[in-house]
């Protein structure tokens, strides 16, 4: 699977929005991007996923470039709970399931 | 909302104990995984389970790991005889099918080995 590399932190605050960029150069044509998070020491939870199109859901929305080489999540007004470590994954999958790699993250603070 | 439910929540063990570590995946999922997180490092994937069999492992998961589904609703991680190094946050994840890489995440088992 690609490398994908994001900023070590990030601070945002309150009611802003939270653009948390990530670099995956090397993606493949089959490969998605996925993000999740971590709320300390929590399970990691699924944000958002696109293969080539711009996605938005009820949490989020990810912008990928044209050349699909980048891209952004956007978390539109955060709040003190969006405070989290944020991974950008790239993976094909396959039928044996996902083997993500949650690499090192950015650590998003939301402050007042 | 449906939930991946782990316990214990946290197990202490000594060294060269044996482990089981349990969960209950979403009802009408597919596809199990077991991933961990020492303190302080990145989640890390340990192996998935598709039909009753392993269909991918991680080099970390070696001889002394092993899962089962034992009864159509548990996913059990049993770590054989623990080491030191085996102290982590243990997360179990379930998902839908192939086509998606949206796997929910239990809260995790936090396994002390002393």
């Amino acid at each position: 699977d690609a490398k994908t590399t994001q900023p070590t932190s990030m601070d945002c605050a309150e009611g802003r929005a939270a653009n948390l960029p990530c670099n995956h150069s090397t993606i493949s044509g089959n490969e998605y991007v996925y993000w999740y998070r971590q709320i300390h020491s929590q399970g990691p939870q699924y944000i958002i996923h696109g293969l080539k199109n711009n996605e938005t859901n009820e949490m989020a929305s990810l912008i990928i470039t044209e050349d699909r080489k980048s891209s952004t999540l956007i978390l539109p007004h955060a709040t003190l709970r969006d405070t989290a470590v944020y991974y950008c994954i790239v993976n094909h999958g396959s039928n044996s399931g996902y083997a993500l790699n949650f690499g090192k993250g950015t650590s998003l603070l939301v402050t007042p | 909302e449906p939930e991946v439910t782990q316990t214990p929540s946290h197990q202490v063990t000594q060294m060269g104990q044996e482990v089981i570590l349990r969960c209950v995946p979403i009802s009408n999922h597919l596809y199990f995984y077991w991933y961990r997180q020492i303190l302080g490092q990145k989640v890390e994937f340990l192996v998935s389970f598709y039909n009753n069999e392993i269909s991918e492992k991680s080099e970390i998961f070696d001889d002394q790991f092993s899962v089962e589904r034992p009864d159509g609703s548990n996913f059990t991680l049993k770590i054989r005889s623990t080491k030191l190094e085996d102290s982590a946050m243990y997360f179990c994840a379930s998902s839908g099918g192939s086509d998606t890489g949206e796997l929910f995440f239990g809260e995790g088992s936090r396994l002390t080995v002393l």
